[in-house]
C-alpha cells in the first residue's frame, strides 16, 4: 500500500512571506496522482492543486505551486503571499490509477499557522 | 452548484449505542466514498460506491459498520454498537466518476463522539 508522509506537524508563516510543506511517498507505480487539500476549522476538505505524475510540469494554482520531484518521491507545496485565509490544516494525498477505486490516501497533516 | 451535504453536524453517543450519517452527494455524481477522519490523522476510506454498487469496502469493520446507497443517490453510514475508538469526524465525498482525473468534492463531516 502506498503511505504518504508529512514531516511537518506544524508551520509558522508571516503573512505575505512564503512557506514551503513537505509531503514524500511511497509507491511502485509508475502512473498516479497527488493532491493538496485544505482544511480549515469548519472541517470541509477544500482541493488546493493536484499533479498527475506523468506531467513534468509543476502544477501552480494562484498563490500555490508545487515542487515535484518523481524520482525523489516529494511532493511539496509553496504558498507565495500568505494570507490570514491561509491558516488551515493541509493534507497531501495520493491516488492510485491501478484499480477501480481510485480511492485518496491521505498524509497526517501539517497545521499552518498565519501570523499578521 | 450545491455541495455535498451531510448531516448531523455533531453527535454525542454513549458506547454500544447506534448512530447514523447521511450524506447527499453533488447532483449527478456517481460515486460517493466515506472516509474516517480520527483526530490528528488523515482521513481514511471507509467505503466507496459507484452509483449503488460497492467499489471498495476492504477498510470499513463490517462486523459493526454497514453503509448502503439504495438508489444510487443519497448514503447511510451506520454504527452498531459504536466503540470508544470510533470518535472522529466522518466525511462524506462524491466525483462525478471514478476516474483518476476525477476530483473528489467534500461535504463538512459528522463529528462524532462515544462517551
Amino acid at each position: 500500500a502506498q503511505t504518504v508522509t508529512q514531516s511537518q506537524p506544524e508551520m509558522s508563516v508571516q503573512e505575505a512571506e512564503t512557506v514551503t510543506l513537505s509531503c514524500t511517498y511511497d509507491t511502485s507505480e509508475s502512473d498516479y496522482y497527488l493532491f493538496w487539500y485544505k482544511q480549515p476549522p469548519s472541517r470541509q476538505m477544500i482541493l488546493v492543486i493536484r499533479q498527475e505524475a506523468y506531467k513534468q510540469q509543476n502544477a501552480t494554482e494562484n498563490r500555490f505551486s508545487v515542487n515535484f520531484q518523481k524520482a525523489a518521491k516529494s511532493f511539496s507545496l509553496k504558498i507565495s503571499d500568505s494570507q490570514l485565509g491561509d491558516a488551515a490544516m493541509y493534507f497531501c494525498a495520493y491516488r492510485t490509477t491501478s484499480n477501480s477505486g481510485y480511492a485518496l490516501n491521505f498524509g497526517k497533516g501539517t497545521s499552518l499557522l498565519v501570523t499578521p | 452548484e450545491a455541495g455535498v451535504a451531510q448531516s448531523p453536524r455533531y453527535k454525542i453517543i454513549e458506547k454500544r449505542q447506534s448512530v447514523a450519517f447521511w450524506c447527499n452527494p453533488i447532483s449527478g455524481h456517481a460515486t460517493l466514498y466515506w472516509y474516517q477522519q480520527i483526530l490528528g490523522q488523515g482521513p481514511k476510506l471507509l467505503i466507496q460506491f459507484q452509483n449503488n454498487g460497492v467499489v471498495d469496502d476492504s477498510q470499513l469493520p463490517k462486523d459493526r459498520f454497514s453503509a448502503e446507497r439504495l438508489k444510487g443517490v443519497d448514503s447511510t453510514l451506520k454504527i452498531q454498537p459504536a466503540k470508544l475508538e470510533d470518535s472522529a469526524v466522518y466525511l462524506c465525498a462524491s466525483s462525478l466518476l471514478a476516474g483518476k482525473a476525477n476530483i473528489q468534492y467534500f461535504g463538512a463531516g459528522t463529528r462524532l463522539s462515544v462517551l
